[in-house]
């Protein structure tokens, strides 16, 4: 079974850069999109944007494009969030998923299948 | 860009009864680009529905998705304590981007 494992938590101070990991097991890690889901407190989910890390495609949704950056290792099977610059807005739950298509019959359907726990980053002075 | 509006915001019923949820597009949207997610407190979310209609591998089967064009609905026909959660629907587009709705919270009396 597919896990993706997540840090559990991260506390900065607001200008500070954070980079939160997500390592997946299995071989075919580097061949499905990994992205990023975030949940601000009490509000709903947000999807961030993706990676393919067998080639670093990347793609943002417009709400975080230039405010965070996806990136990956495929050596180490490891997908990576990463700011430059925090701000207490940024305080959330980030989840980190698996999206796969699914091929059935003559059709192609795209969702996340698999979840991280979720990695806990809290920017406060 | 496609917006999804989901309802009720909040749907408190009693054990045994049925839910209905709604997600409706802001345009017409393919039924295989539509997924639906459970939600439970404390917990990572997970797949239900895939394809408007499919089950995830797994999901009970009092769970079921329907709907075409930009109405869309999850129904769970006997509700049970443990469904207790909030219940998002999503919207796959073809730039391999995804939009969550704002998701309806399923209380239990």
């Amino acid at each position: 079974e597919v896990q993706l494992v997540q840090p559990g938590a991260e506390v900065k101070k607001p200008g500070e850069s954070l980079k939160i990991s997500c390592k997946g097991s299995g071989d075919s890690f580097s061949k499905y999109w990994i992205g990023w889901v975030r949940q601000k407190p009490g509000t709903g989910l947000e999807w961030m944007g993706i990676i393919y890390p067998q080639d670093s495609d990347t793609r943002y949704s417009p709400s975080f494009q230039g405010r965070v950056t996806i990136s990956a290792d495929k050596s180490i099977n490891t997908a990576y969030l990463q700011w430059s610059s925090l701000k207490a807005s940024d305080t959330a739950l980030y989840y980190c998923v698996r999206q796969t298509v699914l091929r059935e019959n003559f059709y192609f359907y795209y969702y996340i299948d698999v979840w991280g726990k979720g990695t806990t980053v809290t920017v406060s002075s | 860009e496609i917006v999804l509006t989901q309802s009720p915001g909040t749907l408190s019923l009693s054990p045994g009864e049925r839910a209905t949820l709604s997600c409706r597009a802001s345009q017409d949207i393919s039924n295989t680009y539509l997924s639906w997610y459970q939600h439970r407190p404390g917990q990572a979310p997970r797949l239900l529905m895939y394809g408007a209609s499919n089950r995830a591998t797994g999901i009970p089967a009092r769970f079921s998705g329907s709907g075409s064009g930009a109405d869309f609905t999850l129904t769970i026909s006997r509700l049970e304590p443990e469904d207790l959660a909030v219940y998002y629907c999503q919207h796959y587009n073809s730039s391999l981007l995804f939009t969550f709705g704002p998701g309806t919270k399923v209380e239990i009396k």
